[in-house]
């Protein structure tokens, strides 16, 4: 079974300044999806960023970015400028074809000001 | 914007209590979906819909069961609670073409405590 990885429990950043988001999941398809989703303390789950495995160039909205390394199965993210409304639990997931998510257990990221 | 609304944000039952969770979505989405989110654990799915009286179980549908008579509702049963029950229960809808881009939107969850 398809398994996804967060190595660290929590995060602090300072206001402004950039932060980065561990993810491995182990696969062995070549088509799948990624997905970072966050959930602030009020709980309603949002999806941040997804990166479709075929494509090579890294996603980016906004302030967030990936760092998409497929041969090493890791999906990391990027948070730059970061402001105090960051302040959230953050899940990768993954998905192949169909249905299913896979998270991981989450990252609590703090931001200080 | 799509909205997933949950019956209830804080819920308190007893053991061995049948208990029913309630969940509307109002995109006309195919799929629905029951995710328990625990400390460390991240979210694990319990059931999904992927269309009227239709349901598929998850990765840990044990003591849970699901009905789902109309696409826009979603309900989860607990048909006996247990304490090993209490958790965060989140649920969530999307379209069915089962790619990527069809985004899981969520509801705000209902922290459930059984006693």
């Amino acid at each position: 079974a398809q398994t996804v990885t967060q190595s660290q429990p929590e995060m602090s950043v300072q206001e402004a300044e950039t932060v980065t988001l561990s993810c491995t999941y182990d696969t062995s398809e070549s088509d799948y999806y990624l997905f970072w989703y966050k959930q602030p303390p009020s709980r309603q789950m949002i999806l941040v960023i997804r990166q479709e495995a075929y494509k090579q160039q890294n996603a980016t909205e906004n302030r967030f970015s990936v760092n998409f390394q497929k041969a090493a199965k890791s999906f990391s993210l990027k948070i730059s400028d970061s402001q105090l409304g960051d302040a959230a639990m953050y899940f990768c997931a993954y998905k192949e074809y169909g249905n299913k998510l896979v998270f991981g257990a989450g990252t609590i990221l703090r931001v200080k000001s | 914007d799509v909205k997933v609304t949950q019956s209830s944000r804080y819920l308190v039952k007893r053991t061995g209590e049948k208990v029913f969770l309630e969940c509307v979505q109002d995109m006309d989405h195919e799929n629905m979906f029951w995710y328990r989110q625990d400390p460390g654990l991240g979210l694990r799915l319990i059931y999904f819909s992927y269309d009227v009286k239709m349901k598929e179980k998850g990765d840990i549908p044990e003591g849970y069961s699901v009905s789902r008579e109309k696409k826009e509702r979603f309900s989860l049963i607990l048909e006996s609670a247990s304490t090993n029950q209490t958790s965060m229960y989140l649920c969530a809808s999307s379209y069915r073409t089962g790619g990527g881009t069809d985004t899981q939107y969520f509801g705000p969850g209902t922290r459930l405590t059984v006693l």
